[in-house]
């Protein structure tokens, strides 16, 4: 069965500091990948997604991310971190078809 | 509409009432789905349609959920006699493309909580 496991359920930062959130999925198949964020009482807003074609996908404010197949991994990343970036960040994972699996999530705190 | 809107945002229902949580998907948008975030986890899958065929019901944790979608459209989730495990926030979203490529557009979610 696939799965995704983000490392770290908290994440604290300095404004301006990198942003670093790992993934990793389970599955000797590349599948399409997704960055999800939520806001506290909000739903999910797409930060990104891998779709096979370029390995470095770039999102919206700011993100990042880059698949690795070899890893197994779809870490994001944001070179400077500002105040608005606090929240609960998703990674999910589906396999061409219509689900999408997610991990636990990881929240993030910028410290002023 | 602009966005994929669920009501009501908050419902406090007592133990073994029935509920009942709305989804309006982005117009247009063939495919609805449903989850269910517990707190503190992601999102787990409840159910799929696509236009008004339930396709995929595996997520439902028991027989007292129930989907449906008459018209292609508007979706309900009913929860029958509403248990304490029942509380999470539910989820709906909508995509315009079948295949999970593409990614979704969530609501704001229902929070449910039973007492």
């Amino acid at each position: 069965a696939q799965s995704v496991t983000q490392l770290g359920s908290h994440v604290s930062v300095s404004e301006g500091a990198l942003v670093l959130l790992r993934c990793n999925y389970s599955s000797s198949v590349p599948p399409y990948l997704f960055w999800y964020v939520q806001y506290p009482n909000q739903g999910l807003q797409l930060l990104l997604k891998y779709t096979s074609a370029a390995t470095l996908v770039k999102g919206i404010n700011g993100f990042e991310a880059e698949f690795k197949k070899s890893e197994t991994s779809f870490h994001l990343t944001k070179p400077s971190a500002h105040m608005s970036d606090a929240a609960e960040y998703f990674c999910a994972v589906s396999f061409n078809d219509y689900k999408l699996s997610f991990g636990a999530g990881t929240t993030v705190t910028v410290r002023a | 509409g602009a966005g994929v809107s669920q009501s009501p945002r908050y419902k406090v229902a007592k133990r073994g009432q029935d509920v009942a949580l709305r989804c309006d998907p982005i117009s247009g948008h063939v495919s609805l789905f449903w989850y269910q975030q517990a707190l503190g986890q992601g999102p787990e899958f409840l159910t799929y349609f696509q236009n008004e065929a339930q396709l995929d019901k595996s997520g439902l944790p028991s027989d007292r959920f129930f989907a449906e979608r008459p018209e292609g459209s508007v979706s309900t989730l009913k929860i029958q006699r509403t248990q304490q495990e029942d509380s999470a926030v539910y989820l709906c979203a909508s995509t315009s493309k079948v295949e999970g490529s593409y990614g979704y557009t969530f609501g704001s979610g229902t929070r449910l909580t039973v007492v």
